[in-house]
């Protein structure tokens, strides 16, 4: 089955940086990749996915890369804030499988 | 719109006894998700509802658990003789159709404590 690395496990960056966090899945078949953010004591929620036929993706200062062939993804945040501090958690879907989730990084912002 | 919600928010309990934990999925969703989350973990997929039939429970990881949803609404998941390891908050989410790429919408957990 699929299988989703991701890197790093924690992050901290000065506020007006921007944060990079990276994932890599296993089986090519997977077409959909959505990344969460989950705030203290709170469920996730979706910031921003993309398809397999799209290589980028941007809504503000968020922005996703996909790389078919290598098989990664990454999640760019520009202008790092305070409120951007959360943990997220990257996800692949082989299409009619569930939604596998990466083991998450904590991304710490700092004034 | 109402979100997804989950109850109750905090459950603490003995080992040994059973727990209920209820999902009130987006009105009109049909797909449903249970997930674990162990604290400091990633999530941990445990079983996928569309309609009320399960067509994917292959992340329930024993016989103690258990799961049901009623037509295209609430669902709950049932830990029997709960043990330690059980402790965790549990995720439930929604989305509109399930067989395609859609958003899964996610509740505020149920944080379960087995002492």
């Amino acid at each position: 089955g699929e299988n989703v690395e991701q890197h790093p496990s924690t992050l901290s960056v000065q506020e007006g940086d921007s944060a990079v966090i990276k994932c890599t899945y296993s089986d090519s078949a997977s077409n959909y990749f959505p990344w969460y953010k989950q705030e203290l004591g709170k469920g996730p929620q979706l910031i921003i996915d993309i398809r397999s036929n799209v290589g980028e993706k941007k809504d503000q200062r968020i922005a996703v890369t996909l790389n078919k062939t290598a098989k990664h993804f990454s999640l760019h945040i520009t202008e790092t804030q305070p409120e951007d501090s959360a943990v997220y958690f990257c996800a692949a879907r082989v299409p009619l499988q569930k939604l596998v989730f990466g083991t998450g990084t904590r991304l710490l912002v700092s004034p | 719109g109402a979100g997804v919600s989950q109850s109750p928010s905090n459950k603490v309990t003995e080992k040994g006894k059973d727990v209920e934990l209820r999902c009130d999925p987006i009105s009109g969703h049909t797909a449903l998700y249970w997930y674990r989350q162990r604290l400091g973990q990633g999530l941990e997929f445990l079983i996928y509802f569309q309609g009320n039939s399960a067509p994917d429970k292959s992340g329930l990881p024993s016989d103690r658990f258990s799961a049901e949803r009623t037509g295209e609404s609430v669902s709950t998941l049932t830990i029997q003789r709960t043990q330690q390891e059980d402790s965790a908050v549990y995720l439930c989410a929604s989305s509109l159709t399930g067989g395609r790429p859609d958003t899964q919408y996610f509740g505020p957990g149920t944080r379960l404590t087995v002492l």
